[in-house]
């Protein structure tokens, strides 16, 4: 599985776009990128997936180079209900598909 | 709601005891996923069960079982109790495809005394 690098922690403003990016120089071809939202003492929660290109859904996109050596999760207009722990995590989805949470970013949005 | 519940919210146990937690997973689902997340090590992958088969195993302890019953429900259990086991527990479960997500039940809080 790929190793993942993102930052420890983000600060953001209500109403703020808020991109959060992270490295993953050895992702494999098969290799998805997945990312996952977790608030205290929940679990995560799924966010957004992608392969390759752009993927926007109804709560965030998800942009990915050409070379899949990096991605950036991108949440528009962010509230202070998104502050929350982000986890980026890279692997093959088959059905024996175990996620690796690395440390997350944790995002604190401020009023 | 991630349509997978837990059971119980809250354990407060001693040390050297043994405990039983529970999972039911989303309607359909037919592999379950079990977590333990400490303030120190973070989200750590334990065990993996597909349609009552264990598939993929992470760092569990030898002293932690698990299994999935032909409900497809799935039990955690954690046995001769140290201080240091006292984490959340998360049961997530998929449906088991290729490129699928998993969804997080809301954990149950161990607490070993």
């Amino acid at each position: 599985l790929a190793k993942t690098t993102q930052p420890i922690s983000m600060d953001s403003y209500e109403g703020q776009e808020v991109n959060i990016t992270c490295s993953h120089n050895n992702i494999a071809t098969n290799d998805y990128i997945t990312w996952y939202q977790q608030f205290p003492s929940q679990g995560p929660r799924f966010i957004i997936q992608g392969y390759k290109t752009k993927v926007t859904n109804e709560v965030a996109s998800l942009f990915i180079p050409a070379d899949r050596k990096s991605s950036t999760l991108s949440l528009p207009r962010v509230s202070l209900s998104d502050t929350a722990v982000y986890y980026c995590l890279v692997g093959r989805m088959d059905s024996s598909y175990k996620l690796i949470f690395g440390s997350g970013t944790r995002l604190l949005v401020r009023p | 709601d991630s349509g997978v519940t837990q059971t119980p919210k809250h354990l407060i146990t001693a040390t050297g005891q043994r405990v039983t937690l529970r999972c039911s997973p989303r309607s359909g689902d037919l592999s379950v996923y079990w977590y333990q997340q400490s303030l120190d090590q973070g989200l750590q992958f334990l065990i993996q069960y597909y349609n009552g088969e264990e598939r993929a195993k992470g760092n569990i302890l030898e002293r932690f079982s698990a299994q999935q019953f032909p409900d497809l429900h799935s039990e955690l259990n954690l046995s001769s109790l140290e201080l240091g086991d006292s984490a959340l527990y998360f049961c997530a479960s998929s449906d088991g495809l290729a490129r699928d997500t998993q969804y997080f039940g809301p954990g149950t809080r161990l607490t070993v005394l």
